[in-house]
């Protein structure tokens, strides 16, 4: 069982918008920053977004990240088929001293 | 740019010790901008992070992995290894090397492709 969060799954048709949630608590995303992954079928993560909202290098901005409370939300807008994937979050976890990633939550573009 | 690449053994027996390398190209793994971490992620489920080193040698591993892992770094060779004791079938996974950027938190912006590693007798 994961320290955080995320739902086994979500849906959208391609050009629409999807939000992918991460729940955690105080000791991790609460006063921690958040990291998201993208996980394309058989390949390795990609960091899609670092400090919660911050896209590195390379990386539209169709994806978008925020941060509220002991809450974190990926935002993807403009769904393509190719964004279907495994998307990942991340974060420290300050009780536990271990960097704890969600269980991951699957994206399928219908 | 800069490239990681895992390798090692694919299959190793219940008991004793995985080993894997991590070879980094493209930059140096001495620039001193960053960490170097290793992640698994056994068949069909989520990411669990090991642990990371530094090029000075100073390492942080995952409490739960903390007595059997040790990650170490060859500067000159642009290597770092990670050797996990005592494994079960419970350490089957997919074995990704990745560098650790520093900004407000822990952030993994490279990764290498993955080993895949069975234990299995």
């Amino acid at each position: 069982q994961s320290v955080l969060t995320q739902p086994p799954s979500v849906s959208a048709a391609p050009g629409q918008k999807v939000t992918i949630s991460c729940s955690g608590s105080s000791s991790n995303i609460g006063n921690n920053y958040v990291s998201w992954y993208q996980q394309l079928p058989g390949t390795a993560p990609k960091l899609l977004i670092y400090d919660n909202n911050k896209r590195p290098s390379g990386i539209p901005d169709r994806f978008s990240g925020s941060k509220s409370g002991t809450s974190a939300t990926l935002g993807i807008t403009g769904l393509q088929t190719g964004d279907e994937a495994d998307y990942y979050c991340g974060t420290w976890d300050s009780s536990l001293s271990v960097l704890v990633f969600g269980g991951g939550t699957k994206l399928t573009v219908l | 740019q800069v490239q990681l690449q895992e390798s090692g053994p694919g299959l190793v027996k219940p008991s004793q010790t995985l080993s894997l390398t991590c070879t980094v190209s493209g930059g140096s793994i001495s620039s001193g901008d960053y960490y170097w971490s290793w992640i698994r992620q056994p068949p069909g489920k989520g990411l669990e992070w090991i642990g990371y080193i530094y090029y000075s040698g100073s390492t942080y591993y995952n409490p739960s992995l903390k007595s059997r892992v040790t990650i170490s770094v060859d500067t000159s060779k642009n290597q770092f290894s990670l050797k996990l004791s005592s494994v079960t079938a419970a350490d089957t996974a997919v074995y990704y090397c990745a560098r650790v950027m520093v900004a407000g938190t822990i952030a993994f912006d490279i990764w290498g492709q993955g080993t895949m590693v069975t234990v299995s007798s």
